[in-house]
């Protein structure tokens, strides 16, 4: 079955570390997407790709960063600049490149700094 | 710049109780409207959807109208179920914005048995 699939689900790291959030779609779609969810927040977009080699920051983008060498994949880099890092993260992507609206999310992966 | 306010949660039902989950926005041009569920320990999965006032979205026995009127998307449910018990997102999409969506902060629901 086609869909978004994020690794890993939980994830825990000490402070000072980068880690890398994977994401990888089989949907075919365009662009991919990043937000990052709080207890009780709605959700924040952190970046967004519309094309392969192509990204933008989205509202919170300072302590991350991304790449996407391939349609297929969009990974998050956590790194230590980020001063508040634990949080739900969330991948997303969509048909093309415009503004339907609908995303496609993955189930998230939660990162806990010990 | 856009912007979603959805009521603040939590709410807790009974089972069958009517739902009613408030959200206005504010929005240059015409975007169009989503709701958003969010089961436990889950993404988010599209629930319904309207791209121009008056339309009614609705899905699994939710509904939603868009009214440009009074910027509202206001999500409704007749008789809620234990199962539908969940986050609900209210967004909003404007044209020509390759950012996609604007998110509500969320308004989580308990239904009891």
């Amino acid at each position: 079955d086609g869909g978004i699939t994020q690794s890993p689900k939980y994830l825990f790291r000490k402070e000072g570390q980068n880690v890398t959030l994977s994401c990888e779609q089989n949907l075919n779609h365009d662009a991919m997407y990043w937000y990052r969810q709080d207890p009780g927040q709605g959700l924040r977009l952190i970046y967004y790709s519309q094309i392969v080699n192509d990204f933008q920051k989205g509202d919170i983008a300072e302590g991350y960063s991304v790449s996407r060498e391939k349609k297929e994949s969009f990974p998050l880099t956590v790194t230590s600049a980020q001063k508040n890092p634990t949080a739900f993260y969330l991948c997303a992507s969509s048909i093309d490149r415009g503004n339907t609206g609908e995303l496609f999310f993955g189930e998230g992966s939660r990162l806990t700094v010990l | 710049g856009n912007s979603v306010t959805q009521m603040e949660g939590p709410v807790t039902l009974s089972e069958e109780a009517f739902l009613t989950i408030n959200c206005t926005y504010t929005a240059t041009g015409y975007p169009s409207l989503f709701w958003y569920v969010q089961y436990p320990g889950e993404g988010l999965q599209l629930l319904l959807k309207a791209t121009k006032a008056d339309d009614k979205g609705s899905n699994k026995g939710f509904e939603a109208t868009y009214r440009k009127e009074t910027t509202s998307f206001h999500l409704e449910k007749g008789s809620v179920q234990v199962s539908d018990s969940a986050v609900y997102f209210c967004a909003l999409s404007s044209s020509g914005s390759a950012r996609q969506l604007t998110f509500g902060s969320g308004t989580q629901l308990t239904v009891l048995p």
